[in-house]
């Protein structure tokens, strides 16, 4: 079966660092790009950026250029997400996608920043 | 603000059709293929239609999807209180050094 699992909820405070994962299993996982996607609470879907896993090369919504940090570690199939000093605007439901059309979902992970 | 227009809501009763639009411009919608997700709340998004009108396997044929010009839809007939759900459009847009867009989403009601 094809599936991405991601990492746990996080719950940290203003200015700390935080990496996400997100697996890959039941395909080869440096076949297909993998993207991230943001959801606000109560909001819609925000495409933040992708990784190639083959050779970890990104695009970034500019949105989010410069914000966040794609990367990934094809021995282990998992890619992730890190910011280096959240912000209280960054709670939000985060979701990994297979970005083949995005045809599979992680099931997300919940970020929470609060003092 | 999305790049990709949708209505905020739709509803129908049990049994109806309807339809959700989904409007953009030549960089995404004009040029792509266009996708459409559904979200069941407090889930995940899941693949409902790719390339403008494929169904993934396990997506009941209720759905269908289409694209002409600039605008997409997508139509969802026999209408069933389990579709109640938000969806979503996306395209990936030529713009910049390309990027995934998305519609804001529709809420669908089953009345």
């Amino acid at each position: 079966e094809v599936q991405l699992v991601q990492s746990g909820a996080e719950v940290k405070k203003p200015g700390e660092s935080l990496r996400i994962s997100c697996k890959g299993s039941g395909y080869s996982f440096t076949s297909y790009w993998i993207s991230w996607v943001r959801q606000m609470p109560g909001k819609g879907l925000e495409w933040m950026g992708r990784i190639d896993p083959s050779d970890s090369y990104t695009n970034y919504s500019p949105s989010f250029q410069g914000h966040v940090t794609i990367s990934a570690d094809k021995s282990i199939s998992t890619a992730y997400l890190q910011w280096s000093s959240l912000k209280a605007s960054d709670t939000a439901m985060y979701y990994c996608a297979r970005s083949n059309g995005m045809d599979v979902w992680g099931q997300g992970t919940t970020v929470t920043v609060s003092s | 603000q999305s790049v990709l227009t949708q209505p905020p809501s739709a509803s129908g009763t049990p049994g109806q059709r309807v339809t959700i639009s989904c409007s953009g411009s030549s960089s995404n919608i004009g040029s792509n293929y266009v996708y459409w997700y559904q979200q069941l709340p407090g889930t995940a998004p899941k693949l409902l239609i790719y390339r403008n009108n494929q169904r993934p396997s396990g997506v009941p044929d209720r759905f269908s999807g289409s694209k002409s010009g600039t605008s997409a839809s997508l139509a969802i007939s026999g209408l069933r209180s389990e579709d109640e759900a938000d969806y979503y459009c996306a395209a990936w847009d030529d713009s910049l050094s390309g990027l995934w867009v998305f519609g804001g989403g529709t809420k669908l009601t089953v009345l």
